[in-house]
């Protein structure tokens, strides 16, 4: 079955920068585009960009352009996000999720991994 | 960039009733339309997609409906476990876009 399981809790300092590691098992990595969203504390869901893991290519929501970075690595099946210059309201759980079978949204979901950033 | 409009922001309903969501979009998205289903301290779960079909495991009490620019999240005989924050989703551009959010709560 499909599994995506994500890197721990993180807390960083303004300023700083957070990588976020999301493992795909349970079918062929190759197949399937990921997407990360992120959910400020008591808000709603936010689309940050999506990452083919065939080819590495992405494409960012113009809010992130520029501070964040989708890297994949095929070898471990794995996805990694980067954001940088990280603020105070970038405390955030930050979700990876791949394409459902038959689409190009969101069908399964890691567990999500709180970012926190405070000084 | 899309912008998507959901409404009411919270529902109450008896249990055994029936909810209606709606979600609006500021143009066409076609039928690539999902609703998703947000429990407290959970990720999110697909339940729609392609405005009308449902994803593997849903049940048939979740039904969706709509076109181009207004779709709707119908959910039949309400239950405590039904209650959850529910968001659309537009797939159709990037950004793919989420709606703010409708909270179900059951009375």
């Amino acid at each position: 079955q499909v599994q995506l399981v994500q890197s721990g809790a993180e807390v960083k300092k303004p300023g700083a920068s957070v990588k976020v590691s999301c493992k795909a098992s349970g079918y062929t990595f190759t197949g399937y585009f990921f997407h990360w969203v992120r959910q400020a504390p008591g808000q709603g869901l936010e689309w940050m960009g999506i990452i083919d893991p065939s080819d590495g290519t992405t494409h960012y929501a113009q809010k992130f352009q520029g501070r964040m970075t989708m890297t994949r690595d095929a070898s471990t099946s794995t996805v990694y996000m980067d954001l940088s210059s990280l603020r105070s309201n970038d405390t955030a759980m930050y979700y990876c999720a791949r394409d459902q079978d038959f689409g190009g949204n969101p069908g399964y979901w890691g567990q999500g991994t709180l970012v926190t950033v405070s000084s | 960039e899309v912008v998507l409009t959901q409404s009411p922001a919270t529902l109450s309903v008896s249990p055994g009733d029936r909810a209606t969501l709606s979600c609006r979009a500021s143009q066409s998205v076609g039928s690539n339309l999902a609703w998703y289903q947000q429990k407290p301290g959970q990720a999110p779960r697909l339940l729609i997609y392609g405005t009308s079909t449902r994803a593997t495991g849903i049940p048939a009490k979740f039904s969706g409906s709509g076109s181009g620019t207004d779709f709707t999240l119908s959910i039949s005989s309400l239950q405590s476990e039904d209650s959850a924050v529910y968001y659309c989703q537009q797939y159709n551009y990037w950004p793919q876009i989420f709606g703010g959010g409708t909270k179900v709560e059951i009375k």
